[in-house]
């Protein structure tokens, strides 16, 4: 059964940064595309960006990719999203997906991990 | 970026068919899928590359469309398929989501 399962979630002040794990099982980690969504509190979903297998090619959104950074340890079959100057409009859930076999579909999720941006 | 336009709501009484559009703001070839995402849950993919059922999503749900049009349909809706309905497209980068539709039963 492929499992995804975020840490790291919880309360943090403006400004301050924060870092997500992803462990993954289930499935051969190290075969697969990775990536992130976030979801603002009764908002749609959007999407942060993705890390090839080998950490060679991380593609962003551009309105993400200063203050996001994606890294995966193979190793330890986890996937990271570090954030860094967090401000109000990053409160939201925060999902880590698989890209299906081709790289162009997210077909597998974890329950999200709650991220909450306040002083 | 891709701009994909759903409807936002739609209501629906059981056994009925329902269809869920989804407009790209330019081609997307078919590199168009969609989610159901059940409240308080994380979305699940239904269907992949615009027409193909994803593996244990039942049959009810299919998918259509090419280019700029995409349909979501689930023929006969039942209780269980209340949801928000969200189409994603990874033809041209960033990938992007549309809003969401959020279906009600009556």
């Amino acid at each position: 059964e492929v499992k995804l399962v975020e840490s790291g979630g919880g309360l943090v002040q403006p400004g301050r940064s924060l870092k997500l794990s992803c462990a993954a099982s289930g499935f051969s980690f190290n075969d697969y595309w990775m990536g992130w969504v976030r979801q603002a509190p009764g908002k749609g979903l959007e999407w942060i960006g993705e890390i090839n297998q080998d950490s060679s090619t991380i593609n962003y959104t551009p309105s993400l990719k200063d203050k996001f950074t994606i890294s995966r340890d193979n190793a330890q079959n986890t996937l990271y999203l570090q954030m860094s100057k967090l401000g109000s409009e990053d409160t939201a859930i925060y999902y880590c997906a698989r890209d299906g076999d081709g790289g162009y579909v997210m077909d597998a999720w974890g329950q999200g991990a709650s991220v909450t941006v306040s002083s | 970026d891709t701009v994909l336009t759903q409807s936002p709501a739609l209501a629906v009484s059981p056994g009925e068919r329902v269809t869920i559009s989804c407009r790209a703001s330019e081609s997307v070839s078919t590199l168009m899928h969609w989610y159901q995402q059940k409240p308080g849950q994380q979305p699940t993919l239904l269907i992949y590359l615009a027409s193909n059922l994803e593996s244990g999503v039942p049959a009810r749900f299919s998918g259509s469309g090419s280019g700029t049009d995409f349909t979501l349909t689930i023929d006969p809706v039942e209780a269980d398929d209340t949801a928000t309905y969200y189409c994603q497209q990874s033809w041209n980068d960033p990938w992007t989501f549309g809003g969401g539709t959020k279906l009600e039963l009556k």
